[in-house]
């Protein structure tokens, strides 16, 4: 079955980086079928699209926030990864990473989430 | 610009019905969605893939109680026999031009 895992650190300072692994257990990372995405969902609010990618390292970005964000991926360990920079209070929220098609951008699988506080 | 509308709050009563309804944005009619639950304080969870015709293909463990339909630009989410368990936000989520959309969602009451 199908798993994926957030893991990072769990408080961010302002005008930091915030960075987010996600490993994806039960299946491939190099599957040409899907992409890899995270979505944020900042406290008392709905969900926000922040990017995927694709094994081949094909990315997409949410255009609001594509200037602070890089999405990587690692083959070899089964994992992906967020980079957002110059975070503020605004970048606090739950983050979780998920899965799409690559024909049909509709997440099927959905990580725990984890929560990442921006605060001094 | 893709934009989904949803109502930001519904109610029903215990074992009655409920429809909820996301509407695209103009121009974009014939977009498939996916609906998402989200129980109080839990991970968002795919419910199903809704296409234009009406059609739709639920996820793995999904009950009958939860079906879908269309009629235009607006995609429906339907819930029978409502549970306690079905209180929950509801977000329709859509993607074009290498981006992804997610309405507003909607907090559905089981009264």
């Amino acid at each position: 079955q199908m798993h994926l895992q957030e893991s990072g650190p769990g408080v961010v300072k302002p005008s930091e980086t915030l960075s987010l692994t996600c490993t994806v257990s039960g299946g491939s990372i190099s599957s040409s079928t899907y992409y890899w995405g995270w979505i944020r969902q900042p406290p008392g609010k709905g969900l926000e699209w922040i990017g995927s990618i694709h094994y081949s390292g094909s990315t997409h970005y949410n255009p609001s926030l594509k200037s602070r964000v890089t999405i990587s991926v690692d083959t070899s360990k089964n994992q992906f990864s967020l980079k957002l920079s110059s975070v503020t209070a605004a970048d606090t929220a739950v983050y979780y990473c998920a899965r799409h098609g690559s024909s049909s951008w509709l997440f099927d699988f959905w990580g725990q989430g984890t929560l990442v506080p921006v605060s001094s | 610009q893709l934009v989904l509308t949803q109502s930001p709050s519904a109610s029903a009563s215990l074992g009655a019905s409920v429809k909820l309804t996301c509407t695209l944005s103009s121009g974009h009619s014939s977009y498939a969605i996916a609906w998402h639950q989200q129980q109080p304080e839990k991970v968002p969870r795919y419910l199903m893939k809704l296409n234009g015709d009406g059609r739709h293909t639920k996820g793995d463990g999904i009950p009958d109680r939860f079906s879908g339909s269309s009629s235009g630009a607006e995609r429906y989410l339907t819930i029978a026999s409502l549970q306690s368990e079905d209180e929950a936000d509801y977000y329709c989520q859509t993607w074009g031009a290498g981006t992804v959309v997610f309405g507003g969602g909607t907090k559905l009451t089981v009264l």
